[in-house]
């Protein structure tokens, strides 16, 4: 099955700096979504992105299916984006999201 | 609009017995995902029902089943609950298909004795 990779595991950081996720695929996808899980265990959906490009304020992100990665950029980082962030993805071949392990970041005033 | 939800928030259960776990999905989706989240083993899908149907299920025991409703709502029933059954269970909602944006529910903390 398609295997999802991320890195850095760990990120720490001061508020206002700038930090770059980001997740390997094995397989083409048809569905890609990066969360971010908070202390609390809510996964709030950030993007959907199978392909391209797309911004939500100090948020984007940037899938290149071809090659078979995606990017989740995250600017003047906050104390609130601390938490685990996922990158997840199904294939053609599967009928199910399939979760990589996950950026724990955390970021320190 | 409202989310997805849940209930209950905690359920604490004791070796053998069954659990019962609810999903409400956002209006208007019709396919409900059920995710496990236990320490130390990440996201790993459960099961997803559409239109009442079990459309797929994960690598879990057949004591793990569930079913949807004609309201699209689901339960997760867990039968002969062992201790690694502990873990946050997540509901997730969608239009119909795994191609869809998927929306998480605030889960259910299982708490296995």
């Amino acid at each position: 099955g398609i295997q999802v990779e991320q890195s850095p595991p760990d990120l720490i950081l001061q508020e206002g700096a700038n930090s770059t996720l980001r997740c390997n695929f094995s397989d083409s996808v048809n569905n890609l979504q990066w969360f971010h899980q908070n202390p609390w265990g809510q996964l709030i959906n950030l993007f959907y992105i199978p392909s391209g490009t797309k911004q939500n304020g100090r948020l984007s992100a940037t899938t290149v299916a071809t090659e078979r990665y995606s990017l989740l950029y995250i600017s003047s980082s906050q104390t609130t984006d601390s938490g685990v962030y996922f990158c997840a993805v199904s294939s053609y071949n599967t009928d199910k999201l399939i979760f990589g392990t996950g950026t724990r970041l955390q970021v320190f005033p | 609009e409202a989310g997805v939800t849940q209930s209950p928030t905690h359920l604490i259960k004791t070796r053998g017995q069954q659990a019962t776990l609810r999903c409400s999905p956002i209006s208007g989706h019709t396919s409900v995902y059920w995710y496990q989240q236990a320490l130390g083993l990440g996201l790993q899908f459960l099961l997803w029902y559409d239109e009442g149907e079990e459309r797929n299920r994960g690598n879990f025991p057949p004591r793990f089943s569930g079913r949807q409703f004609p309201n699209y709502s689901s339960e997760l029933n867990v039968n002969a609950l062992e201790l690694e059954d502990s873990a946050l269970y997540l509901c997730a909602s969608s239009l119909e298909g795994v191609r869809e944006t998927q929306y998480f529910g605030p889960g259910t903390r299982l708490l296995v004795l």
